[in-house]
């Protein structure tokens, strides 16, 4: 198994446009969250996603949207691009949703640059 | 509102030094934390988690709730522990970490 696996690696858009970027999780893992990553700081929680229903969402606008296919993928959807969302974006997938196990495990992240 | 912090952005020790990682935490509820690591080039990846009460590669972190700490130590370290660490924060509402700044670990010779 690859692990999480994202695509793509790098994008490049200019203010206004619409971005789509896509998560493949570990074979039998049923959750993916999306976490944010601006230089110089940690993370930050985007959404949460289990069995293709959103179970968290972080403070960000609704210009940012998600979803979860039935094969367990997900897709992180970012409209009228702003150049603050300049960032590395995070994918993590773990088993299950909620309880005491806390792990999860991430993919190399999309590096977006908004022009 | 749960949040983490990692007073130091780098922290800079010689080959066979003790090692200490501050986090502190503030939540209201049941804190569950971990210890995030990510090596030059590599992915983001667990590195130990409170619950466990384990030592991984030399790591061990104590929860003190009365200090709401959780801070990472190693007694010598090694090149190989030069990284950037983030403390996190399990909130099990969703599963959503919050993440501490980080702080990079440079181990010199």
């Amino acid at each position: 198994d690859a692990g999480v696996t994202q695509s793509p690696t790098h994008l490049i858009k200019t203010r206004g446009q619409h971005v789509t970027l896509r998560c493949s999780p570990i074979s039998g893992h049923k959750s993916v969250s999306w976490y944010q990553q601006v230089l110089g700081q940690g993370p930050q929680f985007i959404f949460q996603y289990y069995e293709k229903e959103e179970r968290g969402r972080g403070n960000f606008p609704d210009r940012f949207s998600a979803r979860q296919f039935p094969n367990y993928s997900s897709e992180l959807n970012v409209n009228a691009l702003l150049l603050g969302d300049s960032a590395l974006y995070l994918c993590a997938s773990s088993l299950e949703y909620g309880g005491a196990w806390g792990e999860q495990f991430f993919g190399p992240g999309t590096r977006l640059t908004v022009l | 509102a749960q949040r983490v912090t990692q007073p130091e952005k780098l922290l800079s020790v010689f080959k066979g030094a003790p090692v200490e990682l501050k986090c502190n935490y503030s939540y209201s509820g049941s804190p569950e934390l971990f210890w995030y690591v990510q090596y030059s080039r590599q992915r983001l990846q667990l590195l130990l988690r409170h619950i466990s009460r384990e030592s991984i590669k030399g790591f061990t972190a104590d929860l003190n709730k009365g200090e709401t700490s959780f801070h990472l130590k190693k007694p010598f370290a090694q090149e190989e522990d030069s990284a950037m660490y983030y403390c996190a924060l399990y909130t099990g509402t969703a599963s959503k970490l919050t993440f501490g700044t980080g702080t990079r670990l440079q181990v010199t010779l």
